[in-house]
């Protein structure tokens, strides 16, 4: 069936160095990508988007990557700041569709 | 800004319960949502609706049901609530269409104990 899926599930990092979130999907129909943030005691929250005809978008201190050859979707977050520590999903949107297909998220912590 | 209220943070209610979780939005979305989060499993959509008395299932309907007489609220519905139901349930709401971005905004959500 059609997935998407993240492949750590825990990031450990110190404030000030760069992080990288990765996804893998399984659905090469899917023409749209979003990471959300998701803090504690919060909702998830959207950061940035990707259509699948793009390879790179840039955000405030973020980047999203995209490779439609390997299926494989990566948040760049640059100088991590404590604020940062969060939980992170991909999700993807099927075609044809308004509903989103989420990963299981990535835990993110940054250390001081 | 796009303010999502999810009527309770924390409910704990009894095997066989019949439940109420309610959402309201004030951005005149079309589109709302109703997910639930658990741990290791991620966001699973229940129901959504693409406008008011609309309803369409999800991936895990079973066990639920929703309401939608007004646009600006979506109501989920557990007619009998079972220990298996204890979860985070998450409401979100969005303009409908790619153009829109399809940017879903998520209330705070309700955490639903049954015991």
């Amino acid at each position: 069936g059609e997935s998407v899926g993240l492949h750590l599930p825990t990031l450990s990092v110190q404030e000030g160095d760069n992080s990288i979130i990765n996804c893998a999907y399984s659905n090469s129909a899917s023409d749209y990508f979003i990471w959300y943030k998701q803090e504690s005691g919060k909702g998830p929250q959207f950061i940035i988007d990707i259509r699948s005809n793009m390879d790179k978008r840039q955000g405030q201190r973020v980047t999203v990557l995209l490779n439609k050859t390997v299926k494989h979707l990566s948040l760049q977050i640059a100088a991590t700041q404590p604020g940062d520590s969060a939980v992170y999903f991909c999700a993807e949107i099927n075609t044809g569709f308004q509903k989103l297909v989420f990963g299981t998220g990535t835990r993110l912590l940054v250390s001081p | 800004d796009v303010k999502v209220t999810q009527s309770s943070r924390y409910l704990v209610k009894r095997t066989g319960e019949k439940v109420f979780l309610e959402c309201v939005q004030d951005m005149d979305h079309e589109n709302m949502f109703w997910y639930r989060q658990d741990p290791g499993l991620g966001l699973r959509l229940i129901y959504f609706s693409y406008d008011v008395k609309m309803k369409e299932k999800g991936d895990i309907p079973e066990g639920y049901s929703v309401s939608r007489e007004k646009k600006e609220r979506f109501s989920l519905i557990l007619e009998s609530a079972s220990t298996n139901q204890t979860s985070m349930y998450l409401c979100a709401s969005s303009r409908p269409g790619l153009q829109a971005k399809n940017i879903q905004y998520f209330g705070a959500g309700t955490r639903l104990s049954v015991l």
